[in-house]
């Protein structure tokens, strides 16, 4: 089975500074998608960046990306130039690349605060 | 339309009570979830439905009783539910051809049960 490793319960970093989440991952799979989703106090789960483990490249949005290890099973998210709006809990998730309707896998979450 | 549409927002029902959650999506999408969530826990899958037929049921306890009556529309049906059942509960819809697409989350339905 899938699992997916956040080991930062909790995360703060300083206004316009940088920041890395880390996530680490386990599949017996060659190909799947990493992602990390945003949940701010209004609750709803909102997609911050995708990789597809068959990209060599890292994914990059804007603020934030992402340093994907495929051998270590390492994703980590830094968000660069952070902003208070950046301020939630992020979760990390691992899908396995088959029909459409297979769940997304999470990891336990990191809550992130900054601090202005 | 690239919104998936929870209602209510909120609920407080008692245990003996009758409720149910509904779900919309208008983006043509053929999976849909529904995801329970525990305060400061990550969404725990509940149900998976794959072109309107029941995929997956994660052991759910039958007090909850999801239904899919078209391809936009999930329900999920409540009864005699527990105190502990109280929770943020999601939806989520992907597209069905694309194994790799994100899924695209409602904004919950915070439920406390009295």
């Amino acid at each position: 089975a899938q699992t997916v490793t956040q080991s930062q319960p909790e995360m703060s970093v300083q206004e316009a500074e940088t920041v890395t989440l880390s996530c680490t991952y386990d599949t017996s799979e060659s190909d799947y998608y990493l992602f990390w989703y945003k949940q701010p106090p209004s609750r709803q789960m909102i997609l911050v960046i995708r990789q597809e483990a068959y990209k060599q490249q890292n994914a990059t949005e804007n603020r934030f990306s992402v340093n994907f290890q495929k051998a270590a099973k390492s994703f980590s998210l830094k968000i660069s130039d952070s902003q208070l709006g950046d301020a939630a809990m992020y979760f990390c998730a691992y899908r396995a690349t088959l029909s459409g309707n297979t769940p997304l896998v999470f990891g336990k979450g990191t809550r992130l605060s900054v601090i202005a | 339309d690239t919104e998936v549409t929870q209602t209510p927002k909120h609920l407080v029902m008692g245990m003996t009570n009758k409720k149910s959650l509904k779900c919309e999506q208008h983006m043509g999408h053929r999976a849909m979830y529904w995801y329970k969530q525990k305060a400061k826990k990550p969404p725990e899958l509940m149900f998976v439905y794959s072109y309107e037929k029941l995929s997956i049921n994660e052991s759910v306890p039958s007090r909850f009783s999801p239904e899919c009556p078209n391809s936009s529309l999930l329900n999920l049906h409540l009864h005699a539910l527990q105190p502990e059942d109280s929770a943020l509960y999601l939806c989520a819809s992907n597209p069905r051809s694309a194994g790799g697409t994100e899924a695209f989350f409602g904004q919950g339905t915070r439920l406390t049960v009295v």
